[in-house]
């Protein structure tokens, strides 16, 4: 299995360009979620899915969009990037039952200019 | 979701145990406490949880207080990869989100 992975590893972008970052899992695993840290920070959720076609948000959702159409695939959409949207986003899965257990990306480390 | 304590940062000599604090004195009855740790830039990784029972397992050991208000984790032989900020996060049962405070920075030295 190669587990939780993220596409792409790093990504510079200038305030105002859109983009998409992967994040795919082939564990079948129903919850999926996107978290963000901020330099010397922990992570902070931004959404999650309990299911494909479910999401629902985090503590700080404001400027990105997900959406489930797969069990596999959890992707995160920057709408309209911002400077202060430069971190480095790290994608979980996790499965019913498995309590706080949760399996984690590699992460990508976004720069916005 | 209960507030934890961890100390900033910590030492440990490699081939020593590495006791890493955390207090979590607001913990409810029904909140695991859970420890993860992160290596430079990579994912958090999971290490072992408990309720109230000490728990061991192939990476570390878990000792919680009697009152369930602090716990430690041990590694009982560093070595340099252990070098990572570990995290210590009570989580509750239904409660899907996993909250990370800035956890302590264990740096083991040879």
């Amino acid at each position: 299995n190669a587990g939780v992975t993220q596409t792409p590893k790093f990504q510079v972008l200038k305030t105002g360009q859109s983009m998409t970052l992967q994040c795919a899992q082939d564990m079948n695993h129903e919850y999926m979620s996107w978290y963000r840290q901020d330099p010397g920070m922990g992570l902070r959720l931004i959404h999650y899915s309990v299911g494909a076609g479910i999401t629902d948000q985090g503590e700080v959702p404001n400027g990105y969009n997900v959406s489930r159409s797969t069990t596999e695939d959890f992707p995160l959409r920057l709408l309209s990037a911002a400077p202060s949207q430069t971190s480095v986003y790290f994608c979980a899965s996790s499965y019913p039952g498995a309590g706080g257990l949760q399996y984690f990306g590699p992460g990508t480390r976004l720069t916005v200019t | 979701d209960a507030k934890t304590t961890q100390p900033p940062s910590m030492d440990c000599a490699e081939g020593r145990a590495a006791n890493l604090p955390c207090n979590h004195s607001t913990i409810s009855g029904n909140e695991y406490v859970y420890w993860y740790r992160q290596i430079h830039s990579q994912g958090p990784q999971y290490i072992i949880h408990g309720l109230k029972n000490n728990e061991t397992n192939e990476m570390a050991s878990l000792i919680i207080t009697e009152d369930r208000k602090s716990s430690t984790l041990i590694l009982p032989h560093a070595t340099l990869r252990d070098t990572a900020v570990y995290y210590c996060i009570p989580r509750g049962g239904s409660n899907y989100k996993l909250t990370f405070g800035k956890g302590t920075l264990l740096t083991v030295n040879p």
